[in-house]
């Protein structure tokens, strides 16, 4: 079976200081990649996603970046954080192939605070 | 306008009540349907997936498609306290490519 992990759990972070937000999915290849934030009591936002290793689309200018610099492994980073950048971070993976590829599956979030 | 609606309650009901959720679009491209459950601190995890319209029942919870009107339904029958959660609607269709449209999520409460 499938399983997808994110680490950090939970994350503290000043103003200024950069970030590095890991997600690795286990059992299944070449898998599409997804990182989303959720701001508190609102809806998901697609940040970014990649169908491949060093495939990157960008939704929404902003302060983070993401790398996908193996199959199974999507990072989210940032040089400097800002307050705005506080929320609760999602990795989800989908299938590029087979029955129901549309199915994003999501891993259990690191929440972020800026101070 | 946003492309899918759905109210973000709460919605407090007593255990055992039926748990009525739906959502609205606006694409007629969409095709796939999916409800997923969030608790609080924790990643959406997928419930129920549709393709087109139509009813799809697993368990307590049913989830209905009604194209022609772009509403969308799920329905959990015999509520229980750990329903209590936030519910997510999402849909894509053909030309989404891979990328799902999410509701802001319905917060449900089921008292004992």
């Amino acid at each position: 079976s499938q399983t997808i992990h994110q680490w950090p759990a939970t994350l503290v972070q000043p103003v200024g200081s950069p970030l590095s937000l890991e997600c690795t999915v286990e059992g299944t290849s070449n898998p599409n990649l997804y990182w989303y934030r959720q701001a508190a009591g609102r809806g998901l936002q697609l940040l970014f996603y990649s169908v491949g290793i060093g495939q990157i689309s960008s939704e929404v200018p902003q302060n983070l970046s993401a790398s996908r610099p193996q199959d199974r492994q999507f990072i989210l980073s940032s040089k400097k954080l800002l307050l705005s950048d506080s929320g609760f971070y999602l990795c989800a993976w989908s299938r590029t192939s087979g029955d129901n590829t549309d199915t994003q599956y999501f891993g259990p979030g690191t929440r972020l605070t800026v101070l | 306008q946003k492309e899918v609606e759905q109210d973000p309650g709460p919605l407090s009901v007593p255990e055992g009540a039926i748990v009525s959720l739906n959502c609205t679009y606006s694409n007629s491209a969409f095709q796939y349907f999916m409800w997923y459950r969030q608790y609080s601190r924790k990643g959406p995890e997928l419930l129920m997936y549709t393709y087109s319209s139509g009813n799809k029942e697993d368990g307590r919870f049913t989830a209905q498609v009604d194209k022609s009107s772009k509403y969308i339904s799920l329905f959990i029958r015999d509520s229980q306290p750990s329903d209590s959660a936030t519910y997510l609607c999402a849909m894509s269709g053909a030309d989404s490519w891979g990328k799902l449209q999410f509701g802001a999520g319905t917060q449900v409460v089921v008292t004992p």
